[in-house]
């Protein structure tokens, strides 16, 4: 069965400092892996998605990377901002519509 | 476009009643996809759909039922409420198989406490 683990659970940095925050999964033989972003009360927005042949994935201040064979992935944000206060999740793709979520890192930045 | 629509956004079940969950979405995406969201913890499939009149079960279906008569439509239906489905339930889809690596584009939510 496959697990997803995200390290930590919870962050506060003060603004402008940069963020990392780490996703494991169990199974290697992963389809893609994805990073979404969720705001309190609201559904969940996709951010990045890495293709299993992909080493990582660039847009704007964020840049994820994807180790597979580690079963290892990190999502790097730069230069934070109060606005990046959220609660992160990653999630891998495993069978053909089948997606396994981690619990999430909520991240706080303190203007 | 409005994208995955759901409704209620909340709603309070009282133990044994059952209630039907909406959700609709306006991109014509084949595939559909039941989330439920329990407190701390991460997303966990029910049922999802690869298109009008095909479903299959997810990680959790138990208590919970699903049609798809329409490309646009996919109700989640609880028949018999009990206190384990307070949860917060999420409806997505994609235009493929997630395999292929499509985006999944998700609703706002419905909030269910089941007393």
């Amino acid at each position: 069965k496959q697990e997803v683990t995200q390290i930590p659970a919870a962050l506060s940095v003060p603004e402008g400092e940069n963020l990392v925050l780490n996703c494991s999964f169990t199974d290697s033989a992963i389809y893609n892996l994805q990073w979404f972003r969720q705001d309190p009360g609201k559904g969940l927005t996709s951010l990045l998605l890495i293709q299993s042949s992909q080493r990582e994935q660039t847009s704007g201040r964020l840049n994820a990377s994807l180790d597979k064979s580690s079963g290892r992935s990190t999502l790097y944000i730069a230069a934070s901002q109060p606005g990046d206060s959220a609660t992160y999740l990653c999630a891998v793709v495993y069978g053909n519509n089948r997606l396994a979520f981690g619990k999430g890192n909520q991240v706080v930045v303190i203007p | 476009n409005a994208g995955v629509t759901q409704t209620p956004k909340f709603r309070i079940l009282k133990i044994g009643q059952s209630m039907t969950l909406q959700c609709a979405q306006d991109m014509n995406h084949n595939y559909m996809y039941w989330y439920r969201q329990d407190p701390g913890m991460g997303l966990k499939l029910i049922y999802y759909s690869v298109g009008a009149g095909i479903t299959d079960k997810g990680e959790v279906p138990n208590g919970y039922n699903v049609s798809r008569s329409t490309t646009e439509d996919f109700p989640l239906r609880l028949e018999l409420a009990a206190p384990s489905q307070t949860s917060v339930y999420f409806c997505a889809s994609s235009p493929l198989r997630l395999a292929g690596g499509p985006q999944q584009y998700f609703g706002p939510g419905t909030r269910l406490t089941v007393t």
